[in-house]
Parts: structure tokens; C-alpha cells; sequence
């Protein structure tokens, strides 16, 4: 099953332009990732944001969590062609062990 | 340091035929995870292993196993295959239940 639900399923944008795309979950946590596909092939971590933190900034990407809304949100600042790809959050359950639960992804196109 | 490898890249298996698919973690990793990535889909969790043991399971049948080796090289074995087994299936390695995974490219594997 699936923890978190990504929104909007896809985004289109010009080059330049910010993205933002939104993740919901279920169930407590302890930390919230941010991973990258191109292309159908492995995924590439991009930021890890911890449950006791509201914002981290990495590069161009800005993630804000608020866990009393189980949301977070992922900000992609002046976008390139080479961003286009699929983007995933993924939760870590507080449970015993490192179960890391993927969302469904937005597909993000970056019109050059 | 090397990454995560995955072996063979594409498989094509009819059904009711066994399977075993091959992971090499990156150097110093000692937990490996493996998901199950339907088209158009999150990855789905299928179990962990950390050294040697399983150490977690999603909601996958019995037909699914696997082994993790002394040098933390991993292999998913899936028996009876189903049409619905077709997929593209994610090793990713992580250190002492770090919480970044680091993916191979994946294996697809097609079940006719």
C-alpha cells in the first residue's frame, strides 16, 4: 500500500518557472524523504527531512514539513529541462525497523 | 566507491517459472531493501535485509524471499511467477538502518 499521495499527479512548466509539489501521509513518523526517477530506472535521494524540523534547503530545493497536517511539500526553484522526471516522497514509519514507504509520484515536465 | 549494481537489467519469464534477481550494495552498506515498482506506481516495499537477517516485510506472499550474503550482496527470489509479478523490481542499500537509500537501475522483468 501506499503511505503518501502526491499532488498535482503531473505538472507541466516553462524553464525558469518554480515547482511545487505536495505529499500527504498517514501515519506518524520519523523522518520524510524527497527521491527523483528519470526515466522508469533507479530512484536518487535528494533530501531527507527529519520529524522534528519544519524547512531544509538543499541547492534549488526548499522542503517544509508540518506534521500535524502529515504534509510536506517540495519546492523546486528556476527549474531546468534536466529536472523533468518523476518525484517521489517517502516516509519512514516510527515502527521497529527502516520501512521506507513510497508515495505515487508526480511527473514533472520542464518545458525548455 | 562503488554504487548499487542490479542484475540482468531485463528478464523476460513466462508463467510459473522461478526467478532470482541479484543486488551488489554500495561499498560499506549493510542493509539492503527491495521494492516492486509497477508501471506507473510508487515502489512498493517487499522486505529488508540487515546483516544477513530479514529485518521487515511488506505485503508480499511467501513466494517472495530472499538472502542477503556475509559480504551484504542480496538476491530476491520470486517462485510461481504471475502475470502481475511483471514489473520493475529496486534494490536499494543503505548504512546500519541509515535512512538514505541509494538505489540500483533496477531489474524489469516481464512475466508472459
Amino acid at each position: 500500500s501506499q503511505q503518501g499521495e502526491e499532488d498535482p499527479q503531473a505538472l507541466s512548466i516553462q524553464e525558469g518557472e518554480n515547482a511545487t509539489m505536495n505529499c500527504s501521509y498517514k501515519t506518524s513518523i520519523n523522518n520524510l524523504q524527497w527521491y527523483r526517477q528519470n526515466s522508469g530506472r533507479g530512484l536518487v535521494h535528494l533530501i531527507l527531512i527529519r520529524s522534528n524540523e519544519r524547512e531544509k534547503h538543499s541547492g534549488r530545493l526548499r522542503v517544509t514539513l508540518d506534521t500535524s497536517k502529515k504534509s510536506s511539500s517540495l519546492l523546486i526553484t528556476a527549474s531546468r529541462a534536466a529536472d523533468t522526471a518523476s518525484y517521489f516522497c517517502a516516509t519512514e514509519d516510527t515502527g521497529g525497523y527502516q520501512k521506507v514507504t513510497f508515495g505515487t509520484g508526480t511527473k514533472l515536465q520542464v518545458i525548455p | 566507491e562503488t554504487g548499487v549494481t542490479q542484475s540482468p537489467t531485463h528478464l523476460i519469464k513466462t508463467r510459473g517459472q522461478q526467478v532470482t534477481l541479484r543486488c551488489s550494495s554500495q561499498s560499506g552498506h549493510n542493509t539492503v531493501s527491495w521494492y516492486q515498482q509497477a508501471l506507473g506506481q510508487g515502489p512498493q516495499f517487499i522486505f529488508q535485509y540487515y546483516r544477513e537477517e530479514e529485518n521487515g516485510r511488506g505485503n508480499f506472499p511467501p513466494r517472495f524471499s530472499g538472502l542477503q550474503f556475509p559480504n551484504y550482496s542480496s538476491e530476491l527470489n520470486v517462485n510461481a511467477l504471475e502475470l502481475d509479478d511483471s514489473a520493475l523490481y529496486l534494490c536499494a542499500s543503505s548504512q546500519n538502518l541509515d535512512k538514505s537509500l541509494f538505489f540500483g537501475s533496477g531489474t524489469q522483468l516481464s512475466v508472459l
